[in-house]
């Protein structure tokens, strides 16, 4: 079930700042639970990206950065760099449906 | 290091069943919820179960939910998805991932590489 919605596609200049958005509901982000966000190469599994809406795993260079209000969530890439170029998810729990969701994916792209 | 690897994907004709097997490694299997998470060629990531650390409590979404089955063998440190009843939508490549915590609805913090299904007559 697909009920986190993400932008299909970002795209900006390198160095550049840009921001996906992730809107949920009050069953999943706005009932409380956290946020996590992914980036997958192409042809790869997905990598942990972002975990409890802000933190960064080991490893993670601090140009990503996430935040939660709400409903919603957002992921930002500052410094934009041509390796970012990647599809991005992020992913919560909802109360309802009683499942782990998905967003439904943004491409990033690196002009 | 830690590490997943599946195996057990293939061709099959829709109705027909599948197990999917996941080698952990690297980690003490026995103290991580396990996932299976799929993805269709060129669509977006979808959960479909997950299990307890003890194997006694499992969850599926509507999708799957009566047609494939999560278990897992602490004893061998592997996770297995028994699928039945396929359909040509179960297409996909499905990933093994571990859970990173013991909190609720924690992140995944590790996936498998991943093995393709194709169900197709």
């Amino acid at each position: 079930q697909l009920v986190l919605t993400q932008p299909p596609s970002v795209s900006g200049a390198p160095g550049q700042r840009v921001t996906i958005s992730c809107t949920g509901s009050s069953s999943n982000i706005g009932a409380g639970f956290d946020v996590h966000w992914y980036q997958q190469l192409p042809g790869t599994a997905p990598k942990l990206l972002i975990y409890g809406n802000s933190n960064r795993p080991s490893g993670v260079p601090d140009r990503f950065s996430g935040s939660k209000s709400g409903t919603s969530a957002s992921l930002a890439i500052s410094g934009l760099q041509a390796e970012d170029e990647a599809d991005y998810y992020c992913q919560s729990f909802d109360d309802s449906l009683r499942c782990y969701v998905f967003g439904t994916g943004t491409k990033v792209t690196v002009l | 290091q830690v590490q997943l690897v599946e195996s057990g994907g293939g061709v099959v004709q829709p109705g027909e069943s599948l197990r999917l097997s996941c080698a952990a490694s690297g980690f003490i299997f026995s103290t991580h919820a396990m996932h299976w998470v799929r993805q269709a060629p060129g669509k977006g990531l979808e959960w479909v179960a997950i299990i307890s650390r003890d194997g006694s409590i499992s969850y599926y979404p509507d999708s799957v939910k009566g047609r494939f089955s999560i278990s897992r063998d602490n004893s061998k440190d592997t996770l297995y998805l028994q699928m039945s009843s396929l359909r040509p939508e179960d297409t996909a490549v499905y990933f093994c991932a571990r859970e990173k915590t013991t909190k609720r609805a924690d992140a995944i913090d590790i996936w498998g590489q991943g093995t393709m299904v194709t169900v197709s007559s």
